[in-house]
């Protein structure tokens, strides 16, 4: 079955410095991988997708992330972190024939001032 | 606005009552997901559309949960004999084909008591 981890419940960072936010996947074939976030009381908002091609992935927000077949990750990273950015953060995979996506448990980023 | 919309966004019922959300897609986005989030934890699947045809169902979903796509635009989901366990956020998400991005709509918040 497919899945993916995202193994820290919450990443602080201070405003101006990288950030990265970690996901792992199992999934048998080439992997569809997804991240999303969202704001308090507010539906998921889609930042950027891993289909096929080139390893690095940019986003919204001035967001990217980093596919790695050989460490089965694919973490979302920003160069300068904003207060703004604080939210929930969410990877997801696809799966073939219905298209549903599976979920990580998310991840709260708390960038502080 | 040209989003996925859902109607209400809030909602508090008490346990044994019926409730409907409704949904409306992106403009001719011919996929349709519904997705139930309780707090702490990612989305999980619950039913999709093609169309109009409801093509399948979560096991998640038990006998008391209806869905509708009638026209192939908007779509229904009818929760009877509320339980406090549905208590949840029910988000709402389009695709224009099979393996496209999924936009999701603000989600419909259920408080059952």
């Amino acid at each position: 079955a497919q899945s993916v981890a995202q193994p820290e419940d919450q990443v602080n960072v201070a405003e101006g410095n990288p950030l990265t936010v970690k996901c792992t996947y199992s999934v048998s074939g080439n992997p569809y991988l997804f991240w999303y976030v969202q704001y308090p009381n507010r539906g998921l908002q889609f930042l950027l997708k891993y289909i096929t091609g080139d390893n690095l992935v940019k986003g919204s927000y001035g967001f990217e992330a980093e596919f790695n077949k050989s460490q089965t990750s694919f973490h979302l990273k920003k160069p300068s972190a904003l207060v703004s950015d604080s939210a929930l953060y969410f990877c997801a995979t696809q799966t073939l024939g219905n298209y549903q996506l599976i979920w990580g448990a998310g991840t709260k980023l708390i960038i502080k001032p | 606005d040209t989003g996925v919309s859902q109607d209400p966004r809030h909602k508090i019922t008490k346990r044994g009552q019926n409730v409907t959300f409704r949904c409306d897609p992106i403009s001719e986005h011919n996929r349709l997901y519904w997705y139930r989030q309780t707090l702490g934890q990612g989305p999980e699947f619950l039913t999709y559309f093609q169309n109009e045809a409801q093509l399948e169902k979560s096991r998640l979903l038990s006998d008391r949960f209806s869905a509708e796509r009638p026209k192939g635009s908007f779509s229904t989901l009818e929760i009877q004999r509320t339980e406090q366990g549905d208590s949840a956020m029910y988000l709402c998400a389009s695709s224009p084909t099979a393996g496209a991005t999924q936009y999701f709509g603000p989600g419909t918040r259920l408080t059952v008591l």
